[in-house]
């Protein structure tokens, strides 16, 4: 099993455009989420899907959108970038069975750069 | 105010000696308490779960004071491949499972 995986692992943007970071997961997982880490700021949940077709805002949803149109696949859009979204995002999957649901497996993140 | 308060450190310890970290989480409605693991550039990886009772895992040790709002990690005969950054990490019920997670200590064993 792969476990998570996210590509790209490395972009740069420039202020304005466009992307798209994908997320996917073999291991069954309902839950979903999307992060971002900033140094001294800790982890902080952007956005996240308890399952297929639904998504939800976290505590730092603005700039972002996503889509979960198929259970494996967590997909997380940046409209018009800016330099403040400069961060490293990582996604994450959890179960909803028995003493593991609240155990979270990361990706290996994304590095992102915003000029 | 935070919700997951720790020490950055660094700390900088020899190798064999037992180090300790802390952490105090403000909502006391927090039900889940865990560390993880985060090495340089990667993503993190849960170390242990804390329970009420206190728990060991080998060389880690964890403790949960619910009245306190107060975690602690305690590692003994630190090894070179512990050096990494340790997250405390709360859970809310919030936000499907929501994971609060602190800011990260450093710790850095030398030999």
């Amino acid at each position: 099993n792969a476990g998570v995986t996210q590509t790209p692992k490395f972009r740069v943007l420039k202020t304005g455009q466009s992307m798209t970071l994908l997320c996917a997961q073999d291991m069954n997982h309902e839950y979903m989420y999307w992060y971002r880490q900033d140094p001294g700021m800790g982890l902080r949940l952007i956005h996240y899907s308890v399952g297929e077709g639904t998504t939800a805002k976290g505590e730092v949803p603005d700039g972002y959108n996503v889509s979960r149109l198929k259970k494996q696949n967590f997909l997380l859009g940046l409209e018009s970038a800016a330099p403040s979204q400069t961060s490293v995002y990582f996604c994450a999957s959890s179960s909803t069975l028995g003493l593991d649901t609240y155990e979270q497996y990361f990706g290996p993140g994304t590095r992102l750069t915003v000029t | 105010r935070k919700e997951v308060e720790q020490d950055p450190g660094p700390f900088n310890v020899p190798e064999g000696a037992t180090v300790a970290f802390n952490c105090t989480y403000s909502n006391s409605a927090s039900q889940s308490f865990f560390w993880y693991r985060q090495d340089c550039r990667k993503e993190p990886k849960l170390l242990m779960s804390v329970y009420s009772s206190g728990n060991e895992d080998g060389r880690f040790t964890a403790q949960l004071n619910r009245a306190s709002q107060y975690i602690s990690l305690l590692i003994r005969d630190s090894k070179l491949s512990d050096s990494a950054t340790y997250l405390c990490v709360v859970n809310t019920m919030e936000y499907g499972n929501k994971l609060v997670f602190g800011a990260g200590t450093i710790l850095r064993v030398k030999s």
